[in-house]
């Protein structure tokens, strides 16, 4: 039982390259999220999804972009990444009333 | 952007003993009170999703209270283990499926 999947697990980037963050969940969830989570800070919502071909912004949007094609699908895209998104960033997906299931967690370094 | 806060940031407690922490959260909005569990290099792990005001839930030797009214939550460890070390998150959700998490509050165990 796989759960919530993401990928990669680590990278580092330069500042202005782009990249994606795959989440997938195989627990046909109809919400999915993307956090970031910094020291001193709790989980802040960046975008989330309500279901297939829907998003919506977050707490922090500014500088990211999500795509839900599939259901079980969520990406997260950075156009152009500066050191301020330096952070680790979870995925999480869940049926509506309950608790959500997280993914492992995505460390990125923007340098 | 919603104020949760958690308190204590961090414990330490001697193994046997039971402890509980607090969970402020505003009283306006109010859809679901979410705690979690979060070990070291792991990823978030839900523990309760509350709704109701007096709400009191138990999953083994951890409970959780809920007071909607004036904006808390305890939750408390009966008899702590060195495997309920972890950080406890609590989380407030305002009904558009966001959640706003508190800071967590870190729990050592001591054998």
């Amino acid at each position: 039982n796989a759960g919530v999947t993401q990928t990669p697990k680590f990278r580092v980037l330069k500042t202005g390259q782009s990249m994606t963050l795959l989440c997938a969940q195989d627990m046909n969830h109809e919400y999915m999220y993307w956090y970031r989570q910094d020291p001193g800070m709790g989980l802040r919502l960046i975008h989330y999804s309500v279901g297939e071909g829907t998003t919506a912004k977050g707490e922090v949007p500014d500088g990211y972009n999500v795509s839900r094609l599939k259901k079980q699908n969520f990406l997260l895209g950075l156009e152009s990444a500066a050191p301020s998104q330096t952070s680790v960033y979870f995925c999480a997906s869940s049926p509506l009333g309950y608790g959500y299931t997280f993914g492992s967690g995505t460390r990125l370094t923007v340098v | 952007i919603l104020n949760v806060e958690q308190s204590p940031q961090s414990l330490h407690v001697q193994e046997g003993d039971s402890t509980n922490f607090t969970c402020s959260f505003p009283s306006s909005n109010f859809y679901a009170l979410h705690w979690y569990r979060w070990e070291t290099a792991k990823s978030p792990e839900a523990l309760f999703v509350m709704t109701l005001n007096g709400d009191e839930k138990k999953k083994g030797r951890i409970s959780a209270t809920l007071n909607t009214k004036e904006g808390y939550s305890y939750l408390y460890i009966k008899g702590s283990q060195p495997e309920d070390s972890a950080t406890y998150l609590c989380a407030f959700e305002t009904g558009a499926n966001n959640l706003f998490f508190g800071t967590g509050t870190r729990l050592t165990v001591i054998p």
